[in-house]
């Protein structure tokens, strides 16, 4: 079966660093893929881990452990602006195609 | 480059009723995939086109049935529909079945079913 588990809320404060995790099981893995997705708009695209480690992007940084089935999303200097649903995305097999999370949805207060 | 576009961005139908949701692919890209996301939730995978031929499907039954023309466009078409089918219906397009790449997604279109 798949199954991709995360946080359902988050809250932190602005200038904090918020960590978002995800542990994944899936037949089969090529991917993980972090997505961001404001209310009422589409998903877009943050990160990408296929290997182990940690992958930064300025103020975002993904890590992956394939033998853990886990990941995290980390959130440097928080403003405002990053309030919004956070997605963790898995391609399994090939034509299965991504398996999104539930989502997590992050509040960063004044 | 152009993105991925969808239309119509809202619709509203009856139970029994038929729709077709429409996607243009950004340039470059020859896969489309579509989900259905319900309010709070994450996008559930319905199914995948890659040139032109459906290459993968998630738990959704017959009704929920697709396109995928040579310029790599891509129709979804929901027959007999139910209340349960109100959603955002999400497009995604990549290249060659997204494999190591990430999906590019459309703005979706919200589908209300009275």
């Amino acid at each position: 079966g798949q199954n991709i588990d995360q946080p359902t809320e988050m809250t932190a404060t602005e200038g904090a660093i918020v960590q978002i995790n995800c542990t994944y099981q899936t037949s089969g893995f090529n991917g993980l893929f972090w997505y961001q997705q404001h209310a009422g708009e589409a998903p877009t695209f943050l990160s990408y881990n296929v290997l182990d480690g940690l992958e930064e992007k300025g103020r975002f940084s993904s890590f992956l452990s394939r033998s853990k089935g886990y990941s995290y999303l980390l959130l440097k200097e928080l403003q405002m602006k990053d309030s919004a649903s956070y997605l963790c995305a898995v391609m399994g097999d090939y034509g299965q195609n991504f398996v999104f999370g539930p989502g997590t949805r992050l509040s960063v207060l004044p | 480059e152009t993105g991925v576009t969808q239309s119509p961005t809202h619709l509203i139908k009856t139970r029994g009723q038929q729709v077709t949701l429409r996607c243009s692919s950004q340039s470059g890209h020859n896969t489309v995939s579509w989900y259905q996301q319900a309010l709070g939730q994450g996008p559930q995978f319905i199914f995948q086109y890659y040139r032109e031929e459906e290459n993968g499907r998630g738990n959704f039954p017959p009704r929920f049935s697709g396109l995928q023309f040579p310029n790599y466009s891509s129709e979804l078409n929901v027959n007999a529909l139910e209340l349960d089918d109100s959603a955002l219906y999400l497009c995604a397009s990549s290249r060659d079945r997204g494999i190591n790449q990430p999906q590019h997604f459309g703005d979706g279109t919200r589908l209300s079913i009275l």
